[in-house]
C-alpha cells in the first residue's frame, strides 16, 4: 500500500536544542497531519495543515505542508525532556476519501 | 469533555478464545476507525464506519476478525478464535463527517494492549 517516509528514524538531541523532521511520499496529499505518541498511549494530534504552502505553528512547534503537497515538515524549538516521544506524520492521499496514510514514525528522545 | 474511550486497557487471554474490544467515540463524530499498532507493521487501518456502517474493510487480516458499531456511541472488534500473532495494540479513533474543516483529524483512545498466549 501507499507509504509515506518518514525522516530520520530516530534522534538524540539536547535540551534546547531545535528539531526537525520530515516525511515525504510519490503521492499528492490534501491534509497532513501530525501526531505525538506517548508510551503506553494512543497518538495526540499536534497540528494538521490543509493548504500546501501552509505554515502552521503550536507553541514550540511548527509544521508546513509542502509546496508539491507531496511532502510536510516538522520542527520543535528548544526541546524539553518531556518531548521525548514517538512523532508520526499522517496525510489524507488524494481519492481515499475519510482514510489517514500513517509514517512510520520518529523516535525522539532528548538528553539533559 | 471526553475523548475516545476504549476498554479493556489490558488483555492478556490463550490461544483459541475469543477476545471483544470495545471503543466509544466523541460525541458528535461521524466516522469511526479500528487501527492496529505493532513495531513490525506500524499503525495499521483495519477498519472504518461511517455513521455505523461500516465503509472500507479491507485491513482486516482475516475472518477471525470482525467489527459492529450498533449505534453512534460505541463499536466492537471481535476476534475469535485468537493466535499468537495477534498480539498488539489497539487502538479506536474518530473524526467529524467529510464537507467539515477538520472532518481529517481523527482523534485516538489510549488503545488495548492485547497479548495473546
Amino acid at each position: 500500500g501507499q507509504q509515506l517516509n518518514q525522516s530520520p528514524q530516530s534522534m538524540f538531541i539536547q535540551e534546547g536544542e531545535d528539531v526537525s523532521m520530515n516525511c515525504t511520499s510519490s503521492s499528492i496529499f490534501n491534509t497532513w497531519l501530525w501526531y505525538k505518541q506517548d508510551p503506553g498511549e494512543g497518538p495526540v494530534l499536534l497540528i494538521a495543515l490543509y493548504k500546501a504552502g501552509e505554515l502552521t505553528s503550536n507553541g514550540r512547534l511548527t509544521a508546513q505542508f509542502g509546496i508539491t503537497r507531496k511532502d510536510s515538515f516538522l520542527n520543535i524549538s528548544a526541546s524539553i525532556p518531556s518531548d521525548v516521544g514517538i512523532y508520526f506524520c499522517a496525510g489524507q492521499l488524494v481519492g481515499t476519501a475519510s482514510k489517514l496514510t500513517f509514517g512510520t514514525g520518529t523516535r525522539l528522545q532528548v538528553t539533559l | 469533555d471526553a475523548g475516545v474511550i476504549q476498554s479493556p486497557r489490558h488483555e492478556v487471554t490463550e490461544m483459541g478464545q475469543e477476545v471483544t474490544l470495545r471503543c466509544k467515540p466523541i460525541s458528535g463524530h461521524d466516522y469511526l476507525f479500528w487501527y492496529r499498532q505493532t513495531m513490525m507493521r506500524g499503525l495499521e487501518l483495519l477498519i472504518y464506519f461511517n455513521n455505523n456502517v461500516p465503509i472500507d474493510d479491507s485491513g482486516m487480516p482475516e475472518d477471525r476478525f470482525s467489527a459492529k458499531m450498533p449505534n453512534a456511541s460505541f463499536s466492537t472488534l471481535k476476534i475469535q478464535p485468537s493466535e499468537p500473532r495477534d498480539s498488539a495494540v489497539y487502538f479506536c479513533a474518530s473524526s467529524l463527517a467529510l464537507g467539515q474543516i477538520s472532518a481529517y483529524e481523527q482523534y485516538f483512545g489510549p488503545g488495548t494492549r492485547l497479548t495473546v498466549t
